[in-house]
């Protein structure tokens, strides 16, 4: 199984690009890649999906490299409203195993 | 707008004492999970179902059992609760394919004193 590894914490500032990175160096042929963000006393909620290259949808993007052993969200000019936990998730769904990072917890600073 | 509910936001319970978690969707999922989440540990499984009368062990099954009699409707079983079950306990139902999002309830919040 994928064992996913991500930053604890992370700070940026209002308008910046954030960029964090997750680490899935036994990542298997079928896996995906997806992402979440958690609010505090909120579940998880799904930002975005891939399996190569880029992905992009209207709140990210996602960067995966051709060896698959990393990945990475970038969210562009970042507001207050995306001080959250971002989780990465690493699986595939036909034979339920997943990996879920710990989280990063992100802070936007004005 | 689709939807996980979860009977309770917070609960305050005692050692030994049975405790149950309702999860209900209506988005008609065949897949509903059971997550607990503590500090610095992330989600981890602790059973699914991927279908009516069907489960599997998670990741963290010990001390933990599930019904789903209904498709709607997932129900997380502590037969007596322990100190080490204090957490909070989120519950997502997900759509069937290789691609596709699990969607969260807001969580409970078990305290076992």
């Amino acid at each position: 199984l994928a064992k996913t590894t991500q930053p604890i914490s992370m700070d940026s500032y209002e308008g910046q690009e954030v960029n964090i990175t997750c680490s899935h160096n036994n990542i298997a042929t079928n896996d995906y890649i997806t992402w979440y963000q958690q609010f505090p006393s909120q579940g998880p909620r799904f930002i975005i999906q891939g399996y190569k290259t880029k992905v992009t949808n209207e709140v990210a993007s996602l960067f995966i490299p051709a060896d698959r052993k990393s990945s990475t969200l970038s969210l562009p000019r970042v507001s207050l409203s995306d001080t959250a936990v971002y989780y990465c998730l690493v699986g595939e769904w036909s034979n339920y195993q997943l990996i879920w990072g710990a989280g990063t917890k992100l802070i936007i600073k004005p | 707008d689709v939807k996980v509910t979860q009977s309770s936001r917070y609960l305050v319970k005692r050692t030994g004492e049975k405790v149950f978690l309702e999860c209900v969707q209506d988005m008609d999922h065949e897949n509903m999970f059971w997550y607990r989440q503590d500090p610095g540990l992330g989600l981890r499984l602790i059973y699914f179902s991927y279908d009516v009368k069907m489960k599997e062990k998670g990741d963290i099954p010990e001390g933990y059992s599930v019904s789903r009699e209904k498709k709607e409707r997932f129900s997380l079983i502590l037969e007596s609760a322990s100190t080490n079950q204090t957490s909070m306990y989120l519950c997502a139902s997900r759509g069937g394919g290789a691609l596709g999002e699990q969607f969260f309830g807001p969580g409970t919040r078990l305290t076992v004193l």
